[in-house]
């Protein structure tokens, strides 16, 4: 395993539905990621949060809403999705947010809006 | 805008074959180049890391290259393995804005080899 772990690993939600999804790091990190990986596109940068503020928010519709309430947990709040928010939800974490810092992924969460 | 192509998308080969995969940028400045792997339904595991001074980085049975002039790397594995059955992808980092440093990810590599 890679240090970071997600839960749940598989969310099944109605469009009408509010879910979380969690990311914890227990490398010591200090920089947290969310990425969303659909069929058929590259992985696409969602969210970047260092030292628990946020640095990037790369145009998501407010439907997903972060939080970073320390440095070793990151959340995605869930609400009002539409089907093709359907996709694999991947978290990672890195030392730091500088070019030389390697970033280490988490198994995922797979979504599929309804 | 940085962009990421991987050829071929698809790739079935015979157990003990030799292979390459191919990745192209767009743009050349990059800090480093790195490649994945993703077996289904799951996160990515890194497995080779090279910097934009290097030209290559080794590991076991697998060989990456860089050159960063051309926009290019090559991801070459070795005598594969049944369980090296899975999406290879390449990702650049770039910089991205208000000291920022983003990857980019092409669409991935399917290697599928054959017992």
């Amino acid at each position: 395993e890679t240090g970071v772990t997600q839960t749940p690993r598989h969310l099944v939600m109605g469009m009408t539905n509010k879910k979380s999804l969690k990311c914890e790091q227990h490398l010591g990190h200090n920089a947290m990621y969310w990425y969303k990986q659909s069929a058929k596109k590259p992985l696409e940068l969602m969210f970047v949060y260092s030292l628990e503020e946020r640095v990037e928010n790369n145009s998501v519709p407010s439907r997903f809403s972060p939080e970073c309430p320390n440095s070793s947990h990151l959340f995605l709040h869930l609400h009002t999705l539409q089907p093709e928010d359907s996709a694999l939800y991947l978290c990672a974490s890195s030392q730091g947010t500088g070019p030389g810092n390697e970033q280490f992924f988490g198994p995922g969460t797979r979504l599929t809006v309804l | 805008k940085q962009e990421v192509t991987q050829i071929p998308a698809a790739l079935s080969v015979p157990e003990g074959e030799n292979l390459v995969l191919n990745c192209s940028f767009t743009d050349s400045a990059i800090y480093n180049l790195q490649w994945f792997r993703q077996d289904p339904g799951k996160g990515l595991t890194s497995l080779l890391l090279i910097q934009s001074s290097q030209r290559e980085q080794t590991s076991g049975r697998l060989n990456a290259s860089l050159d960063k002039s051309s926009g290019r790397s090559t991801l070459y594995i070795a005598a594969s393995q049944p369980g090296d059955s899975a999406t290879y992808l390449c990702a650049v980092r770039s910089y991205s804005g208000a000291g920022s440093y983003q990857l980019t990810f092409g669409k991935g590599t399917k290697l599928s080899v054959i017992p």
